[in-house]
């Protein structure tokens, strides 16, 4: 049972590039969620999904872009990477909205932008 | 919107000490209540959490917490600690209601909990 994995786990990259960070979660979660985790400000909500095709932000939503076409796939895009992006990213799912259930982490992706 | 309060950022403590952790949230309305725990190099764990029904829960390793309505806390709490706790402990909130949705939840900034041997 793989559960819910990300890659890469560790990307250097350049202020002004692309960036995409892959989630995949193999349980057939409904609702899928991206966080950033900085020093000092704890896990912050960047977007979350509800089910393929329905995204809708969170607290710290600009600058990214999320698609959700499948089910089990919750990429996330830096359009254009800014050293304020530097932070440890983790995705989230669960089976129904948190009112409900519980939300279960990816092991995160390490992401430094010079 | 709902906030969290983590009062103590680091503590260092020795194998056996008791543990109190404390956690405040802001929010008017009902909440679900979580504990998370995060060792070195690993992603988030889930410790506890409470949705309703008794206020005392009990969660995994011997952590338990107590939901008091009246104080807005979850503090987390082990009478008897070990090293292997060394970890980052959030708490976290998210809105329990009719609002919809799925805001994700809301994170305390941790504690950073050391057990010297």
């Amino acid at each position: 049972d793989a559960g819910i994995t990300q890659s890469p786990r560790y990307k250097i990259t350049e202020t002004g590039r692309q960036v995409t960070l892959m989630c995949h979660q193999t349980w057939s979660h409904s609702y899928m969620f991206w966080y950033r985790q900085d020093l000092g400000h704890g896990l912050r909500l960047i977007y979350y999904s509800a089910a393929a095709d329905i995204t809708d932000k969170g607290e710290v939503s600009d600058g990214y872009v999320v698609s959700r076409s499948k089910t089990e796939n919750f990429p996330l895009t830096l359009e254009s990477a800014t050293r304020s992006q530097t932070s440890v990213y983790f995705c989230a799912s669960s089976r129904q909205n948190q009112f409900r259930d519980t939300q279960y982490f990816g092991p995160g992706t390490r992401l430094t932008v010079l | 919107a709902q906030s969290v309060s983590q009062h103590n950022h680091h503590v260092i403590l020795s194998e056996a000490a008791s543990l109190e952790l404390g956690c405040n949230y802001s929010y008017g309305g009902t909440v679900n209540l979580f504990w998370y725990v995060q060792y070195p190099g690993q992603h988030l764990q889930l410790l506890l959490k409470y949705f309703s029904g008794d206020p005392l829960v009990k969660g995994i390793k011997g952590f338990e917490a107590e939901f008091i309505k009246s104080k807005f806390s979850f503090n987390l709490r082990k009478p008897s600690v070990q090293w292997s706790d060394t970890a980052e402990y959030f708490c976290a909130v998210t809105p329990r209601g009719s609002g919809g949705g799925a805001d994700g939840l809301t994170f305390g900034k941790g504690t950073h909990l050391i057990i010297q041997p």
